[in-house]
């Protein structure tokens, strides 16, 4: 899996958008953009993933850039309950999964304050 | 509701005991994950299986066993040649038609 590159940690005011930036400059065409989340002492969340086209959810969007060495994960109206680690992860997609499994990094710590 | 259940939530245990850690999930899913977290750091790959009774090593494997002898549970045991075996410890499964990995809520294990 191609590996990822993210700020420690970055604050939010609460009710702005948090917009987290992951780097992945070795990604392979095959391979998509996965965003998690973890609150602390809770197990990882699934928070969207993407190849290469914009997607949005009911949680965040997720814009990739053209050339896909980068992309940033939109919260658009953070709250006190988004306070989390932020993982970013580039991997294959679940249809070819098998005999691999996700590699996390150390995420970005956000941190949104009132 | 589907979900993954890890049991117990913290775990106390005396140095030198094996002691085994239980995942079980109700998602059909396929494949299962066990990984390990230290205070401060991200989540690191014990074991995975992609099938049943079918498993691969993770990048911290030596230490730890698993089995998975059915579908819905991959119990990990920490055995006593782990020398540091306090920690969080996360439960993961997934399948080809999930989105992404659902998580259980983790066992803090703590060795004394």
């Amino acid at each position: 899996d191609a590996k990822t590159t993210q700020p420690p940690s970055m604050d939010c005011a609460e009710g702005r958008a948090a917009n987290l930036p992951c780097n992945h400059s070795t990604i392979s065409g095959n391979e998509y953009v996965y965003w998690y989340r973890q609150i602390h002492s809770q197990g990882p969340q699934y928070i969207i993933h993407g190849l290469k086209n914009n997607e949005t959810n009911e949680m965040a969007s997720l814009i990739i850039t053209e050339d896909r060495k980068s992309s940033t994960l939109i919260l658009p109206h953070a709250t006190l309950r988004d306070t989390a680690v932020y993982y970013c992860i580039v991997r294959v997609g679940p249809a070819n999964q098998a005999g691999t499994a996700l590699i996390f990094g150390k995420g970005t710590t956000l941190s949104v304050s009132s | 509701d589907g979900g993954i259940t890890q049991s117990p939530k913290y775990l106390f245990r005396k140095e030198g005991q094996n002691v085994t850690l239980s995942c079980e999930q109700n998602l059909n899913h396929d494949a299962m994950y066990w990984y390990r977290q230290d205070p401060g750091q991200g989540l690191r790959l014990i074991y995975y299986s992609q099938i049943v009774n079918d498993f691969q090593k993770g990048d911290i494997a030596e230490g730890y066993s698993v089995s998975r002898e059915k579908k819905e549970s991959f119990p990990l045991t920490v055995t006593s040649a782990q020398k540091n075996p306090t920690a969080f410890y996360l439960c993961a499964s997934s399948s080809t038609a999930s989105n992404g990995y659902t998580f259980g809520s983790g066992t803090r294990l703590t060795v004394v």
